[in-house]
């Protein structure tokens, strides 16, 4: 059962274009999580998905910013218009339902906005 | 305000020295706590969990705590090694639907040789 994979692992893009982040959790895990870091700080919440449905998008800028987590595939984390300020480290973790459940982290994407 | 609150926000011991990192919460209702470990460039590793009827649990040189009526969780290191430098994350569980995970900022230890 390989762990929660993120691709790409690095991604640059211009001004303006958008990003793609992808995430496929471990096999069995219906709950994925979606946070940003960027350098130097702590992870900030952006959203909580269950298979097909948002549970939680509080943290997740109101514009540029999707994310889907379909029936079949992996979760994608869209940023349409990318502006430097969206340079960081995006990490996605995953967990089967439950509350004592352990949620696993990916190696992140690190984004860099030129 | 967070509702989970770490202290220090850094940290720099000298080799083979013990130190402890805390976590103060107030997020309710409370499902369990989990320490996690973060290396420069890397995904956070999950060190310990500890849920509402534990005190104490240890991992190793690792030692976590929990006092449920103060709400407060603390993480012991002992005999400090230079592979022990990285971030410490607290991260509360909502017992709630949503099963929500929150974040505390970290504690950013640094050991040196």
């Amino acid at each position: 059962n390989a762990g929660v994979m993120q691709n790409p692992r690095h991604l640059v893009r211009r001004r303006g274009q958008e990003a793609r982040l992808r995430c496929s959790p471990m096999k069995g895990h219906s709950h994925v999580y979606w946070y940003r870091q960027l350098p130097e700080e702590g992870l900030k919440f952006m959203v909580y998905l269950q298979k097909e449905n948002i549970i939680d998008e509080s943290g997740m800028p109101k514009e540029r910013f999707s994310a889907e987590f379909p029936k079949e595939g992996p979760s994608i984390l869209r940023i349409q218009q990318v502006v430097r300020g969206d340079s960081a480290a995006y990490f996605c973790a995953s967990s089967p339902t439950g509350a004592q459940t352990e949620a696993f982290f990916g190696q992140g994407t690190r984004l860099t906005v030129v | 305000k967070n509702q989970v609150e770490q202290s220090p926000q850094s940290l720099i011991i000298l080799e083979g020295k013990n130190c402890t990192l805390q976590c103060n919460y107030t997020v309710s209702p409370f499902s369990n706590l989990r320490w996690y470990k973060q290396d420069t460039g890397r995904g956070p590793v999950s060190l310990t969990i500890m849920t509402f009827s534990e005190n104490t649990k240890s991992n190793g040189r690792y030692t976590a705590t929990l006092d449920a009526d103060t709400k407060q969780s603390s993480l012991h290191i002992t005999a400090s090694q230079l592979s022990d430098s990285a971030s410490y994350i607290c991260v509360v569980r909502k017992a709630d639907s949503s099963y929500k995970l929150i974040f505390g900022s970290g504690t950013r230890l640094l050991v040196r040789p």
